[in-house]
């Protein structure tokens, strides 16, 4: 158990409808990453916000949108859903600043879009 | 892209051998690090290894990096069944901004 919680563990939704994942990080850490992984693509480097402000964006789509409340939770928004948004999301997090730390990664989320 | 490619993308051992896997990055890091997935599941860190450094152990486990080829390894010694899984490295170019590889799926044979 890496001490990251996720909700839900499973979603399966329409096309063009919007979810909202959430994130739980470690106790103690201050950085939140999210991640898509599917199969064509990878694992995907999203966004990190490190104490509740964005910090690296990486590969988001407009249509997806995050952001990291007072309690250091984090939820990502995906909207306007296509088939192609089905993967998995892993939210990580980190002690975060200015040293490298490693990542302790959630159990993720199985988005499906029907 | 900036992603790292690991090679093999697949690799089946026996108990008891030993597993190699690299890893090959586009451009310049502050460190490389690696993980584990077992199947479907959240990725579990293993071992960082910094720009400044060439070689690091972890139990079984050691990590090569040569900054001059934008490469590293990862050596399982021993390996076990328990060691299936999928490996994979991250560089961390831009600070907090990790970029991983395709993955190396490695069976281990009882």
């Amino acid at each position: 158990d890496s001490g990251v919680t996720q909700t839900p563990k499973h979603l399966i939704t329409a096309t063009g409808q919007r979810v909202t994942l959430r994130c739980s990080p470690r106790s103690g850490d201050l950085s939140v990453y999210w991640y898509q992984q599917s199969l064509d693509q990878g694992l995907q480097f999203l966004i990190q916000y490190y104490n509740g402000e964005e910090r690296a964006k990486g590969n988001i789509l407009e249509r997806f949108s995050a952001q990291q409340f007072p309690d250091l939770h984090s939820e990502l928004n995906l909207s306007s859903l296509e088939l192609g948004d089905s993967a998995l999301y892993f939210c990580a997090s980190s002690k975060g600043g200015v040293t490298v730390s490693e990542q302790y990664f959630g159990p993720g989320t199985r988005l499906t879009v029907t | 892209s900036q992603q790292g490619e690991e090679d093999p993308q697949a690799l089946s051992i026996q108990e008891g051998e030993n597993a190699t896997m690299n890893c090959s990055y586009k451009t310049s890091i502050n460190n490389l690090q690696w993980y584990r997935q077992n199947s479907g599941r959240g990725l579990v860190h293993l071992i960082l290894i910094r720009s400044n450094e060439r070689e690091k152990h972890s139990g079984r486990l050691r990590v090569t990096l040569d900054t001059s080829k934008k490469s590293s390894s990862l050596l399982i010694t021993a390996s076990r069944a328990a060691d299936t899984a999928s490996y994979f490295c991250a560089t961390d170019v831009a600070g907090n901004q990790f970029y991983f590889g395709t993955g190396t799926s490695l069976t281990v044979i009882p």
